[in-house]
């Protein structure tokens, strides 16, 4: 049974934000929330994870609400080598796999 | 280039055969994770491994096997192949096994079987 829910597929222009939404209602507080992404049929690439604090890296911003039961993925300036599709991954902090959805589908257009 | 290298890169092969995939953990990786992709599956995790010891175990089916090597490598191994065992096979790998924050898994560029 799915812990996230996410849109199937968006697009977003190039050079602009992509704001990417994960739904994660049943989110326990030992879980964290991890975003991953798979550029067509290449190995899955970590981005970033957080706990319940908003966190930045390099690649991204994840933004984690209040209650914890949502969270979003913010690329800040969209490229064409951003198109991939984008999983959110719920996982416990004693959980050994990560358990992929179905994620999103970014297409990021010129 | 996450570090994490899996050999070979395609396999073809038939019904019925054995092979056996390799991988290499980005250095100073204890644990190893082998995933499956399939079509109509998505990424499943399959086993995984910490400093030469099974440690937890997903949708891993029985013709299916793996171990870790005392130089960290892991070979998986998939018998008696059938047309459904055409995926790709991904390779994660990370510093511990779970239980920390800083756990995260980085993933080789995958081998793609091809059962025919």
């Amino acid at each position: 049974d799915a812990k996230t829910t996410q849109p199937p597929s968006m697009d977003c222009a190039e050079g602009r934000a992509a704001n990417l939404p994960c739904n994660h209602s049943t989110i326990s507080g030992n879980e964290y929330v991890y975003w991953y992404r798979q550029i067509h049929s290449q190995g899955p690439q970590y981005i970033i994870h957080g706990l319940k604090n908003n966190e930045t890296n390099e690649m991204a911003s994840l933004i984690i609400t209040e209650d914890r039961k949502s969270s979003t993925l913010i690329l800040p300036h969209a490229t064409l080598r951003d198109t991939a599709v984008y999983y959110c991954i719920v996982r416990a902090s004693d959980d050994y796999k990560l358990s992929f959805g179905a994620g999103t589908t970014v297409t990021v257009r010129a | 280039d996450s570090g994490v290298t899996q050999t070979p890169k395609h396999l073809i092969t038939a019904t019925g055969q054995r092979v056996t995939l390799r991988c290499s953990p980005r250095s100073g990786d204890l644990s190893v994770y082998w995933y499956q992709q399939s079509l109509d599956q998505g990424l499943q995790f399959l086993i995984q491994y910490y400093n030469g010891e099974e440690r937890a175990k997903g949708n891993i089916l029985e013709r299916f096997s793996a171990q870790q090597f005392p130089d960290l490598h892991s070979e998986l191994n998939l018998s008696s192949l059938e047309l459904g065992d055409s995926a790709l096979y991904f390779c994660a790998s990370s510093v511990e096994g779970g239980g920390t924050s800083t756990d995260t898994q980085y993933f080789g560029p995958g081998t793609r079987l091809t059962v025919l």
